[in-house]
């Protein structure tokens, strides 16, 4: 079975710092993983997704992330953080041969002036 | 393009009516799936389409629930007699294809709201 767990509810950081929202997971197979942002009211938007190869994935907005098989981690990072970029961010993987998406419970990411 | 669109964008019931909430996929998408996402956590997986038949529908809560894609397009999730907590945001989302590295667009979602 597939699981993700994001291990904190919030995180907090000053304009221009960089972030990191982290994002572990569990599959049998090959995993692949997704980071979608919802801004308030909205539907889910994707960022960005690892599938094979490079382990550090960049994507939309300045975003990256970076797989680690040993440590079944997929971490999202930002070099500097903007004040727009306070959203709640969703890890999610997909089994080898799955079709649904499997999300953790979301990281509420609010960057301060 | 136009992305996922989803209506109605918010829908009041009493317990116990029917409802129907519509999905439109991004033109030329094979695959679509539903999502529901109660509050303060992530979507949770209800059913998957290819083209017009239900692939996956180990998500569903129950018998209450019901989804259906006549035309391989157009998606509709009905849900009978709603109960409180049938309340949460239901998201639909599209893929290309079912290919599992495909990316799901969503839609912005329908609040539904049972009292």
């Amino acid at each position: 079975a597939q699981s993700v767990a994001q291990p904190e509810d919030q995180v907090n950081v000053a304009e221009g710092n960089p972030l990191t929202v982290k994002c572990t997971y569990s599959v049998s197979g090959n995993p692949y993983l997704f980071w979608y942002v919802q801004y308030p009211n909205r539907g889910l938007q994707f960022l960005l997704k690892y599938i094979t190869g490079d382990n550090l994935v960049k994507g939309s907005y300045g975003f990256e992330a970076e797989f680690n098989k040993s440590q079944t981690s997929f971490h999202l990072k930002k070099p500097s953080a903007l004040v727009s970029d306070s959203a709640l961010y969703f890890c999610a993987v997909r089994d080898t041969g799955a079709q649904k998406l499997v999300f953790g419970q979301g990281t509420r990411l609010t960057i301060n002036p | 393009g136009a992305g996922v669109s989803q209506t109605p964008s918010n829908k009041v019931t009493e317990k116990g009516k029917y409802v129907e909430l519509r999905c439109d996929p991004i033109s030329g998408h094979t695959a679509l799936y539903w999502y529901r996402q109660s509050l303060g956590q992530g979507p949770e997986f209800l059913i998957y389409f290819q083209g017009t038949g239900a692939a996956d529908d180990s998500g569903l809560p129950n018998d209450r629930f019901f989804a259906v894609r006549p035309e391989g397009s157009v998606s509709t999730l009905k849900i009978q007699r709603t109960e409180r907590g049938d309340s949460a945001v239901y998201l639909c989302a599209s893929s290309l294809t079912r290919v599992s590295t495909d990316t799901q667009y969503f839609g912005p979602g329908t609040r539904l709201t049972v009292l």
